[in-house]
């Protein structure tokens, strides 16, 4: 079956400074990757997606970029803030839809 | 425009009870996923279902594990003979039909402790 690794597992940054999470997948025919953020006690949500036929995608301050031959996916936060700590979960879909999911980045922005 | 729901929110019980999860899906949504949060870890799939179908229950362990999205009513996941390993937050998440089936929508969880 598939499987997600997701790195850093803890990551400190400054506010306004960039973060980056970095994620790779194992199986070929994975064609989803969304990304999610789950604050403490709640539930998680989904921040941006990208599918494979798309290298890049942006939304204001987060986008994901995507490698299919090397089979990782990142997410980059540009202009960190204080409301962006939070953890932050990679996934891959696939077959049937089902997500396997990273085992998550604890992101911590100082202000 | 409601969210995905689940009830409870918060469920205790002892070992060797009957754990029962509910989960209304987003209006419009016809895909249900269930997923097991450990502390300090990611989500874990349990299983996929559609209305009265089990699509994929391949995270789903073997025994005491069960779940069902009847025509009407909310997807249920239960567990019987609860055991202090199933402590854990569920989720359940919805998705819609068509090309966009893949987005899934999370519902805020039930924390389930066994004591």
């Amino acid at each position: 079956g598939e499987n997600v690794e997701q790195h850093p597992s803890t990551l400190s940054v400054q506010e306004g400074d960039s973060a980056v999470i970095k994620c790779t997948y194992s199986d070929s025919a994975s064609n989803y990757f969304p990304w999610y953020k789950q604050e403490l006690g709640k539930r998680p949500q989904l921040i941006i997606d990208i599918r494979s036929n798309v290298g890049e995608k942006k939304d204001q301050r987060i986008a994901v970029t995507l490698n299919k031959t090397a089979k990782h996916f990142s997410l980059h936060i540009t202009e960190t803030q204080p409301e962006d700590s939070a953890v932050y979960f990679c996934a891959a879909g696939g077959r049937y839809s089902t997500l396997t999911f990273g085992k998550g980045t604890m992101l911590l922005v100082s202000p | 425009n409601a969210g995905v729901m689940q009830n409870p929110r918060h469920l205790v019980r002892r070992r060797g009870q009957e754990a029962r999860l509910r989960c209304s899906p987003m209006k419009g949504h016809s895909h249900v996923y269930w997923y097991r949060q450990l502390p300090e870890e990611g989500l874990k799939f349990m299983v996929y279902l559609q209305k009265e179908n089990i699509i994929d229950e391949s995270g789903m362990p073997k025994e005491r594990f069960s779940a069902e999205f009847p025509k009407e009513g909310p997807s249920i996941l239960r567990i019987q003979q609860v055991v202090r390993g199933d402590s854990a937050a569920y989720f359940c998440a919805s998705s819609p039909l068509g090309t966009e089936a893949y987005e899934q929508y999370f519902g805020p969880g039930t924390r389930l402790t066994v004591t």
